[in-house]
């Protein structure tokens, strides 16, 4: 079985702050780790993904998540965060070999002016 | 080049009602799928199509029925409507299945529906 937990509903931060959005996850195989962003009455959009090799992944907007194989997390962060940035969080994760995208329950992120 | 499309966007139904929601994808995916989205428990599939010609259950099938009409084209009928079956429904496709490769699912933007 896999899952995800994302351990915080919300986050706020002032808007030029680092941002970081917690995501951890279990699979019994090695995972794809993948990032998504829903603005309100919007789909889901793809952010950033992780497949194997560098531990450090980049996406779009000036994302980047770190992959953590021992504390078996995939945090989501960037430097320095917009009122744009605002949106709900998706953290999903994939066993290699298996179909089944899991998602985390999402994180609401609110970047105040 | 539009991605995933749904319709409708909204909908209102009365218990018992039937309806049925249309998904199509101009991207030339092979695998096509249907989650619904309830507060506080993420996203949850109802069924996936591997392939055109295959469905398949999910997690929450019970409710549903599917049919893949063609490559492009993946619909959602609910044949008698429930108040729990109030939720947002996203249709999303990937290049394949899973297995070799990463396979990213990329949604369309969804479908509210209200059960009274």
């Amino acid at each position: 079985a896999q899952s995800v937990a994302q351990p915080e509903d919300q986050v706020n931060v002032a808007e030029g702050n680092p941002l970081t959005v917690k995501c951890t996850y279990s699979v019994s195989g090695n995972p794809y780790l993948f990032w998504y962003v829903q603005y309100p009455n919007r789909g889901l959009q793809f952010l950033l993904k992780y497949i194997t090799g560098d531990n450090l992944v980049k996406g779009s907007y000036g994302f980047e998540a770190e992959f953590n194989k021992s504390q078996t997390s995939f945090h989501l962060k960037k430097p320095s965060a917009l009122v744009s940035d605002s949106a709900l969080y998706f953290c999903a994760v994939r066993d290699r070999g298996d179909y089944k995208l899991s998602f985390g329950a999402g994180t609401t992120v609110t970047v105040r002016a | 080049n539009a991605g995933v499309t749904q319709t409708p966007k909204f909908q209102v139904l009365k218990t018992g009602q039937s309806m049925t929601l249309q998904c199509a994808q101009d991207m030339n995916h092979n695998s096509m799928y249907w989650y619904r989205q309830d507060p506080g428990m993420g996203l949850r599939l109802i069924y996936y199509s591997a392939s055109e010609g295959t469905t398949d259950k999910g997690e929450v099938p019970n409710g549903y029925n599917v049919s893949r009409l063609n490559k492009r084209e993946f619909s959602l009928r609910l044949e008698s409507a429930a108040p729990s079956q109030t939720s947002v429904y996203f249709c999303a496709s990937s290049r394949a299945l899973g297995g070799q490769g990463d396979n990213e699912q990329f949604f369309g933007p969804g479908t509210r529906l209200t059960v009274l």
